[in-house]
């Protein structure tokens, strides 16, 4: 059975800093995904990682995926207030076709 | 575009009655997806389509049934509501296993 863990589930920061997510699984994943989630909304594609190594960058966010660690990272840069919401990784199970596992989140607050 | 549209946005039900949720997808995508989400959980997948009139079931199937007769319709029904399905219910779709899902906006369903 897949398991996805999160870390920290907790995270509260001063604009500017930098700071990391780590998103770990437990068995071979031939995709891994992050979300963004604000509260009481919707959730909102981030990175698609699709190969060992793969890094993608959107602003102020970078991902990079290690299937070799079973290790993806999600890092920000400078932090600004705007950043602040829930995010997800989310892993498929190379065996189990589409279905995805999801992290159980990390709750970001980034304070002026 | 639309999008994935669910319906009802907010429900509250009493514990016996029955539902059903609507999700309705404008982008031709043949995978869908039901999730629920609950505190400190993450999302969870209830049920799965891989294309019109294919269903299979996801990690928490338990108390709910599904059906894809059209290709940008995915029904999710409660036959006996219970307390423990007391959850923000989300439905997603994407054109293939590996793409990203696109979320609609969510059910918040409250079962008393």
């Amino acid at each position: 059975e897949l398991k996805v863990e999160q870390n920290p589930l907790f995270l509260s920061m001063q604009e500017g800093k930098n700071y990391t997510i780590y998103c770990n699984y437990s068995t071979t994943s031939d995709r891994l995904y992050w979300y963004r989630q604000d509260p009481g909304k919707s959730l909102e594609s981030l990175f698609v990682l699709l190969s060992n190594g793969a890094v993608k960058q959107e602003g102020r966010l970078m991902a990079s995926l290690d299937t070799k660690a079973r290790l993806s990272t999600l890092h920000i840069t400078a932090a600004v207030h705007d950043l602040s919401a829930t995010y997800f990784c989310a892993v498929g199970d190379a065996g189990s076709g589409s279905r995805l596992t999801f992290g159980e989140g990390t709750q970001l607050t980034v304070n002026p | 575009n639309a999008g994935v549209t669910q319906t009802p946005k907010f429900r509250v039900l009493k514990t016996g009655q029955s539902m059903t949720l609507l999700c309705a997808q404008d982008m031709n995508h043949e995978y869908m997806y039901w999730y629920r989400q609950d505190p400190g959980m993450g999302l969870r997948l209830i049920h799965y389509s891989v294309g019109e009139g294919t269903t299979a079931k996801g990690e928490v199937p338990d108390g709910y049934n599904v059906s894809r007769l059209k290709k940008q319709n995915f029904l999710l029904g409660l036959e006996s509501a219970a307390p423990s399905q007391t959850s923000v219910y989300f439905c997603a779709s994407s054109s293939d296993r590996v793409t990203e899902a696109f979320f609609g906006q969510g059910t918040r369903l409250t079962v008393v």
